[in-house]
């Protein structure tokens, strides 16, 4: 069974500067894609970013980057000036590829990041 | 607008008062998932459906019921709640098969409490 391992419940970062937000995994599959989802205090489940195993290029949203390492099982979300808007608890969440059968989603346990003025 | 609805949002109840929280799509989509959303678990899989009168347990399926009758709701069920079950669900729906699109939907989630 796959898991997704969050090691930091809670993060804090100053307005304007990055931050980091860890993420590491275990599945013995070879293709699989990784999401990291943002819930702000509205509750709503909001994906931030994907990014596909068989994808060496790390994926880009406007600020938010990911560094994926593969061999090293690990998916790292990185904030660029941080906004406000970003507090929010962030979930990294990994799911297979195959289509036929449970396209379920596991979730780490969550960071909750807030942002200091 | 492709959406995933939950009802109630809130609601609050007593041990073993039978309730349903539905859960409905607009996106003609064949796969449907119920989460529960604890504080230092994360989002856990309860229900899924493959399609409709094909549903499986998830990793948490104990205390919870589900039906697929119809593509376009996908209904939880608590038949006897307990306070073990006050938690935040989600309802969630991905394009499934045939499809690269891999976001998943989620409702706007139902706090429940039982007292």
């Amino acid at each position: 069974a796959q898991t997704v391992t969050q090691s930091q419940p809670e993060m804090s970062v100053q307005e304007a500067e990055t931050v980091t937000l860890s993420c590491t995994y275990d599945t013995s599959e070879s293709d699989y894609y990784l999401f990291w989802y943002k819930q702000p205090p509205s509750r709503q489940m909001i994906l931030v970013i994907r990014q596909e195993a068989y994808k060496q290029q790390n994926a880009t949203e406007n600020r938010f980057s990911v560094n994926f390492q593969k061999a090293a099982k690990s998916f790292s979300l990185k904030i660029s000036d941080s906004q406000l808007g970003d507090a929010a608890m962030y979930f990294c969440a990994y799911r297979n590829s195959r289509y036929f059968g449970n396209e379920k989603l596991t979730f780490g346990t969550g960071t909750r990041l807030t942002i200091i003025p | 607008e492709a959406q995933v609805t939950q009802n109630p949002r809130y609601l609050i109840t007593v041990t073993g008062k039978k309730l349903t929280v539905t859960c409905s799509q607009n996106m003609n989509h064949e796969y449907m998932s119920w989460y529960r959303q604890d504080p230092g678990l994360g989002l856990r899989q309860i229900y899924y459906s493959m399609n409709v009168e094909v549903t499986d347990k998830g990793d948490v399926p104990e205390g919870y019921k589900v039906s697929r009758k119809e593509k376009r709701n996908f209904p939880l069920i608590l038949e006897s709640p307990s306070p073990n079950q006050t938690s935040l669900y989600f309802c969630a729906s991905p394009p499934g098969e045939g499809t690269d699109n891999t976001e998943a939907f989620f409702g706007q989630g139902t706090r429940l409490t039982v007292v």
